[in-house]
């Protein structure tokens, strides 16, 4: 297993499209979590995930942001209507905790929206 | 709620210097507390983590902290600064281990003069 995937590593893409960022854990990891990071900024928790289960979402940005993990296995996060205001860096993390190990992050995907 | 405050949004120093990096928290709980680096166009790197055990954490990479409760203030330090540490550091915190995501501070950026 080479660490946490996601795909695309970079997305442009004009305002009012949607978009879909997939991401694939680490395979033994049941946590998988999302953040936004902007420029100058740290990542910004966004939502996260027990197995398919979504345990926390209130802090999705707006009822545009939407995530998903059906099988427990990888996750998708879509942006409806995309703004200017969603570029940004899409990162996530994966990890075990009922071993309690650290959270892997992945490289992120790049949203630039124009 | 929590937060982390790193002062100083960018520093410099000299090769084979003294690196100091702050990092203060704020929680109504116990923290669990992290350093974590970012290279450019990377995803976050875990370099140490404070878990209620000894105050003085080592980390990767020569890097080390101390959590101080009645400054309650994380600061990472290194010794002898090396090239290769010119990165972006963030400090985050939370009160569940990392288990419910992690809230970052702003970040500093490290800049290694030769």
């Amino acid at each position: 297993d080479t660490g946490v995937s996601q795909d695309p590593r970079h997305k442009i893409t004009k305002r009012g499209q949607n978009v879909t960022f997939r991401c694939d854990p680490i395979s033994e990891h049941n946590r998988l979590y999302w953040y936004r990071q902007t420029l100058g900024q740290g990542p910004e928790f966004l939502t996260y995930f027990q197995n398919e289960a979504q345990l926390e979402k209130s802090r999705l940005l707006s009822d545009r942001f939407s995530a998903e993990r059906p099988k427990g296995s990888f996750s998708t996060l879509e942006i409806q209507r995309t703004e200017q205001g969603d570029s940004a860096m899409y990162l996530c993390a994966s990890s075990n905790v009922g071993g309690h190990t650290e959270a892997f992050f992945g490289q992120g995907t790049r949203l630039t929206v124009v | 709620a929590q937060s982390v405050t790193q002062l100083g949004s960018h520093v410099s120093v000299s090769e084979g210097a003294l690196v100091l990096l702050r990092c203060n928290y704020s929680s109504s709980v116990p923290p669990y507390l992290f350093w974590y680096v970012q290279y450019p166009n990377q995803g976050l790197q875990l370099l140490l983590k404070y878990t209620s055990a000894a105050t003085l954490v080592k980390g990767i990479n020569g890097f080390e902290a101390e959590f101080k409760k009645s400054e309650t203030s994380f600061h990472l330090t290194k010794p002898s600064a090396h090239m290769s540490d010119a990165a972006e550091y963030f400090c985050a915190v939370s009160d569940t281990g990392g288990a419910d995501g992690l809230t970052f501070g702003k970040g500093t950026h490290l800049i290694i003069q030769p």
